[in-house]
């Protein structure tokens, strides 16, 4: 149990373009997703948090309109990376939450923009 | 807001070996204290987790140790495997708020 999709596994796209990562909880129902970001040899940076229904709250520094988050039911979340340039490039983490404290993560996303 | 210090970095150990990673918190509202292990492109996986209604908690190999007063926990890890190799990854939250994860350390299990 708990499992956690995300997809796709990597992209890569030009400087400019946008591109959208899906989160799905496959065997429970999310309440809460979180999205992460995370470089090279560094710890895991929270960028959002998703709750379904409801807009998501952003951490200071983070850009809303470049990292558009939709939580529209209790098993998918996704993050659309809008204009994405090179520094954007980095391992997207989901994670999920049903209602306990216990957070399920995905298997990462690994974006390269050129 | 919740601040989680994690030590050592990295940390060499020899097969048969003991590894002991610590962290310190500094929100004495936080209570759910989960040890995540990712390993190189991997998601990270949950090992073992403590509430603040216990101090100790064991799984096979795996024991994590919470001292509220001081506000630090422990990932203690016995017998160590080559497979045990990946970084391990502390976090601390309050009930259903956000983790604040630790820097990560870096385990090598050499043969």
């Amino acid at each position: 149990g708990a499992v956690v999709s995300q997809h796709p596994s990597w992209v890569i796209c030009k400087s400019g373009t946008s591109v959208k990562i899906e989160c799905r909880s496959l065997d429970f129902q999310a309440t809460t997703m979180f999205w992460y970001r995370q470089f090279p040899k560094q710890s895991l940076m929270l960028m959002a948090t998703s709750n379904e229904g409801s807009k998501a709250t952003y951490e200071q520094g983070v850009e809303k309109d470049k990292f558009l988050i939709n939580h529209a039911s209790l098993t998918l979340s996704t993050l659309t990376v809008t204009s994405a340039h090179p520094e954007d490039s980095s391992f997207y983490i989901c994670s999920a939450r049903a209602r306990t404290d216990t957070q399920y993560f995905g298997p990462g996303t690994r974006l390269t923009v050129l | 807001g919740e601040n989680v210090e994690q030590h050592p970095s990295t940390l060499s150990v020899q097969e048969g070996d003991s590894a002991v990673i610590k962290c310190t918190y500094s929100d004495s509202a936080s209570n759910y204290f989960p040890w995540y292990k990712q390993e190189l492109g991997k998601r990270p996986q949950l090992i073992i987790d403590i509430r603040s209604n216990v101090g100790e908690k064991k799984d096979q190999r795996i024991a994590v140790t919470l001292n509220k007063t001081a506000k630090h926990f422990s990932l203690h890890i016995t017998e160590t495997q080559p497979e045990d190799s990946a970084v391990y990854f502390c976090a601390a939250s309050q009930g259903f708020q956000k983790l604040v994860f630790g820097t990560g350390t870096r385990l090598l299990v050499s043969p």
